[in-house]
């Protein structure tokens, strides 16, 4: 069974502009969520899908938002990048929604640099 | 404001038993305790969950005491290979964000 993909695995942006990044679950799972990783911070949660509906939100400003598909892939955006929005975005799916029992699995997530 | 502490790094050697404990003192009553592994340039991998006392499974046995405010991750004669950073993931009690300590930087020593 494949594993959880993320595209791209690298980008470079500007301060100001917006960027998309895509995930796609395994086969069959239904939840993905979302987290920054930074040297400084470690690894902050963003947000959490389940079919079609955010589930949970973390402690991020409205620059970022995101999305999940019928197909269960799902998008993040983040607008009006900021140095520090440079990061490792890790993308995690699992079976269900994270209420009790639950494995995630992490894609190799995409590494955003913002200039 | 909630937090999830472990230990910045950790040395051991190889064959020895590794303890890594985490601290979580505000998790969510119905919440489990999760640990990871990630090794660099790659996303975290489960390693084993539990909700209260012990949880064993092929690499790895996790503890909890009574109070869940703390969880003890145990790794068995570690190996090079064993060599990578351990998060603990808890979610916090009101809020339920998902909430990873630090992470503990393991190195094993020939």
């Amino acid at each position: 069974k494949a594993g959880v993909t993320q595209t791209p695995r690298y980008l470079i942006k500007t301060r100001g502009q917006q960027v998309t990044l895509s995930c796609s679950p395994i086969s069959g799972h239904r939840s993905v969520s979302w987290y920054q990783q930074t040297p400084g911070q470690g690894l902050q949660f963003l947000f959490e899908y389940f079919s079609e509906t955010q589930r949970n939100k973390g402690n991020f400003p409205g620059r970022f938002s995101g999305r999940q598909f019928s197909n269960s892939r799902s998008e993040m955006n983040v607008s009006t990048l900021e140095l520090g929005d440079s990061a490792l975005y890790l993308c995690a799916s699992s079976l269900v929604a994270g209420d009790t029992y639950n494995e995630q699995f992490f894609g190799p997530g995409t590494r955003l640099t913002v200039l | 404001l909630a937090k999830t502490t472990q230990p910045i790094s950790m040395d051991s050697y190889e064959g020895q038993e590794v303890n890594i404990t985490c601290s979580h003192n505000n998790i969510a009553t119905n919440d489990y305790i999760t640990w990871y592994q990630q090794f660099p340039s790659q996303g975290p991998r489960f390693i084993i969950q539990g909700y209260k006392t012990k949880v064993t499974n092929e690499v790895a046995s996790l503890f909890i005491p009574a109070d869940r405010k703390s969880s003890t991750l145990s790794l068995p004669r570690v190996s090079l290979s064993d060599t990578a950073v351990y998060y603990c993931l808890v979610k916090v009690g009101g809020s339920y964000i998902p909430t990873f300590g630090r992470g503990t930087s393991l190195i094993v020593h020939p």
